[in-house]
C-alpha cells in the first residue's frame, strides 16, 4: 500500500526556517517525481515545486511565490521527500502535502498534510 | 502563467443529481487537465486524469471531457460522499496550476 507521511510542521516567525519531512512507503521513491502542494486556510491549492526521478537527474522546479527560498531535495536510501523553507512569509502559512506524481502527469497518492504557520 | 477559472464557484445539490462543474485555461492546453475532490480537513483525491481517463477505484458516475480550453466534470447521480470541493488542475505548463474550486453542498 502507498503511503506518504509527512512531518516538521510548527509555528515560525517570519523570516525563520523550516524542513519538511515526507516518508513514502509501499513503492521505490527513485522511480517517481514528487511535489509539494500547499493550502493555505480556508483557500484553494497551489503548486509549490517538484523533484523529478532519477533518471531525470532529481532536477526541480518551484513556484515563483517561493523561488529562491524553497528548496526540494530528497534521499532515496531513506524513501524521503524534504522541502526546505527559508526566509518565511506571513503568505507561507499553509497545509503542506506531500504528492506522489504519475508519470510526471497527475498527483495519484497524497500525503495527510502538516500545517506550517508563520506568525510573530 | 496558465490561470484556470472554475464555474460555478459553489453549488447545492441533491442526492441523485446530474452535477456539471466546467472549467476553463487561460490558453490553449490540449488534454493536460486533471480533476480532484477534497472533503472538509482530508488530502484531495484524484478522480480524473489528462481530461477524461476515470483514476481506478474512482466510481463510473464520474466522468470529464474536454480539450483545448475548455473542460467539463459531470457527477451522474450525486451521493453522499461526493460533496466537498472540486479543483481542476493543469499540467501543460512549466507552472502548474489548480481552479479556484467550486464547493457541493447539500440543497
Amino acid at each position: 500500500e502507498v503511503q506518504l507521511v509527512e512531518s516538521g510542521g510548527a509555528l515560525v516567525q517570519p523570516g525563520g526556517s523550516l524542513r519538511l519531512s515526507c516518508v513514502a512507503s509501499g513503492f521505490t521513491l527513485s522511480v517517481h517525481y514528487m511535489d509539494w502542494v500547499r493550502q493555505a486556510p480556508g483557500k484553494g491549492l497551489e503548486w509549490v515545486g517538484r523533484s523529478r526521478n532519477k533518471p531525470n537527474g532529481y532536477t526541480t522546479d518551484y513556484a515563483a511565490s517561493v523561488k529562491g527560498r524553497f528548496t526540494i531535495f530528497r534521499d532515496d536510501s531513506k524513501n524521503s521527500l524534504y522541502l526546505q523553507m527559508n526566509s518565511l512569509k506571513t503568505e507561507d502559512t499553509a497545509v503542506y502535502y506531500c504528492t506522489r506524481v504519475h508519470h510526471g502527469d497527475y498527483f495519484d497518492y497524497w500525503g495527510q498534510g502538516t500545517l506550517v504557520t508563520v506568525s510573530s | 502563467d496558465i490561470q484556470m477559472t472554475q464555474s460555478p464557484s459553489s453549488l447545492s445539490a441533491s442526492v441523485g443529481d446530474r452535477v456539471t462543474i466546467t472549467c476553463r485555461a487561460s490558453q490553449t492546453i490540449t488534454n493536460y487537465v486533471n480533476w480532484y475532490h477534497q472533503r472538509p480537513g482530508k488530502a484531495p483525491k484524484l478522480l480524473i486524469y489528462t481530461a477524461s481517463n476515470l483514476q481506478s477505484g474512482v466510481p463510473s458516475r464520474f466522468s470529464g471531457s474536454g480539450s483545448g480550453t475548455d473542460f467539463t466534470l459531470t457527477i451522474s447521480g450525486l451521493q453522499p460522499e461526493d460533496f466537498g470541493t472540486y479543483y481542476c488542475q493543469q499540467f501543460y505548463g512549466m507552472e502548474l496550476t489548480f481552479g479556484p474550486g467550486t464547493k457541493v453542498d447539500l440543497k
